[in-house]
């Protein structure tokens, strides 16, 4: 595998379930990004990593829980949902300023 | 705080027309880095280019031109001879100068349709 690869592509989830999105990159990158994209917002960034510390927390709920176990991956652990939070969940790397690489996202939705 | 602008959220052109999409973001930064990707039907976003505040020459790549304008705070993209598989929506960004990797500030987008 090649990028940044993100599974699953596709989550359907009650409001009382908890899921995890994962998001592995092969580009030996040392930043690694949450991003939610929804129909009626411009991307947002919901949270930053640098070499595996946590450097942004962009005003996100609590019930969403990254997770960054080391330089290739990435977990958005989801607890308690609501409707408003279904959208597109990106990850994206990058090697200190240099360009972001995304991966295909999952689309969210939650019932 | 920052702020990207596209003004345009839709253009519909015809296979082989020229287009512009337009990008105007206002920054406190003296050092910062401009961006543009593409977000095909896949959802997929795709890097085109990054462009830090320093450069403001103009970039050709293909079909594809960047016209970075620091006085207007604009950094315009232009598709020449556009082609279907240019559909897509188009994203501009600005990055915070941060050593702890790149804060990305969007702008809305532009869904660009180019029919045959």
């Amino acid at each position: 595998e090649t990028g940044v690869t993100q599974t699953p592509r596709h989550l359907v989830m009650g409001m009382t379930n908890k899921k995890s999105l994962k998001c592995e990159q092969h580009l030996g990158h040392n930043a690694m990004y949450w991003y939610k994209q929804s129909a009626k917002k411009p991307l947002e960034l919901m949270f930053v990593y640098s070499l595996e510390e946590r450097v942004e927390n962009n005003s996100v709920p609590s019930r969403f829980s990254p997770e960054c176990p080391n330089s290739s991956h990435l977990f958005l652990h989801l607890h308690t949902l609501q409707p408003e939070d279904s959208a597109l969940y990106l990850c994206a790397s990058s090697q200190d300023l240099d360009e972001q690489f995304f991966g295909p996202g999952t689309r969210l939705t939650v019932l | 705080a920052q702020k990207v602008t596209q003004a345009q959220t839709e253009i519909s052109v015809v296979e082989k027309e020229d287009v512009t999409l337009d990008c105007v973001y206002e920054t406190r930064d003296t050092t910062y880095y401009l961006f543009w990707y593409k977000q095909p039907p896949s959802g997929e976003l795709v890097f085109l280019i990054r462009r830090n505040s320093f450069d403001e020459q103009n970039e050709i790549s293909g079909r594809y031109s960047w016209n970075f304008q620091k006085s207007t705070s604009s950094f315009n993209f232009t598709i020449t001879a556009s082609q279907v598989v240019d559909s897509a929506v188009y994203f501009c960004a600005l990055s915070e100068h941060n050593n702890a990797g790149n804060m990305l500030t969007f702008g809305g987008g532009t869904r660009l349709m180019v029919k045959p």
